[in-house]
């Protein structure tokens, strides 16, 4: 157990709709990041929060947004989900910003039918 | 740009093989750090190993060994006495400094059967 919780485990939703995915990290951690893994783009970064502001953005679609709330928890927003935003996602968090190991979440499992 | 390449998409093999599992990265960077993670068929990803730029010795925990080589910008991983247990995806990731440091870029993952 990394210590990084992600609810729901599993999503199904229909195109386009909206949800909202959540992490809290692990007791301590400072920084989240997430990330989305798909057959067809393996495993890429989204957005990454560092105590409550936004440090760094990867491939993460206008669609979709993000946010740390005071108490470090984070909520991943999709809304007008197409197919193919059917994916893992992980939530990862890490001590600090920087390079430091990133302890993963279990992913919450998004299917857009 | 960065990049990582794992070239072996699936390796199968039997209980108590050794067997190892190329990484090569591209970086224009000179302070970097390299990652290993395992993905088991549960989905979790687990963090196996961090390692910075400027730390070209071997590490060896258990029966999980890492040779990184600069010269050759790989950081190959290799299981000794493999069990079955070990049958998981396992991803190698590459960090920089900066401005994005702490972002991961991931190969693509080797998905590795580890017969009885």
């Amino acid at each position: 157990d990394s210590g990084v919780t992600q609810t729901p485990k599993h999503l199904i939703t229909a195109t386009g709709q909206r949800v909202t995915l959540r992490c809290s990290p692990r007791s301590g951690d400072l920084s989240v990041y997430w990330y989305q893994q798909s057959l067809d783009q393996g495993l890429q970064f989204l957005i990454q929060y560092y105590n409550g502001e936004e440090r760094a953005k990867g491939n993460i679609l206008e669609r979709f947004s993000a946010q740390q709330f005071p108490d470090l928890h984070s909520e991943l927003n999709l809304s007008s989900l197409e197919l193919g935003d059917s994916a893992l996602y992980f939530c990862a968090s890490s001590v600090a910003t920087g390079v430091h190991e990133q302890f993963f979440g279990p992913g919450t499992r998004l299917t857009v039918l | 740009a960065q990049k990582v390449t794992q070239a072996q998409t699936e390796i199968s093999v039997v209980e108590k093989e050794d067997v190892t599992l190329d990484c090569v990265y591209e970086t224009r960077d000179t302070t970097y750090y390299l990652f290993w993670y395992k993905q088991p068929p549960s989905g979790e990803l687990v963090f196996l190993i961090r390692r910075n730029s400027f730390d070209e010795q071997n590490e060896i925990s258990g029966r999980y060994s890492w040779n990184f080589q600069k010269s050759t910008s790989s950081f190959n991983f290799t299981i000794t006495a493999s069990q079955v247990v070990d049958s998981a995806v396992y991803f190698c990731a590459l960090s920089e400094m900066g401005p994005q440091g702490g972002k991961l870029i991931f190969g693509q993952g080797t998905e590795l059967s580890v017969k009885p």
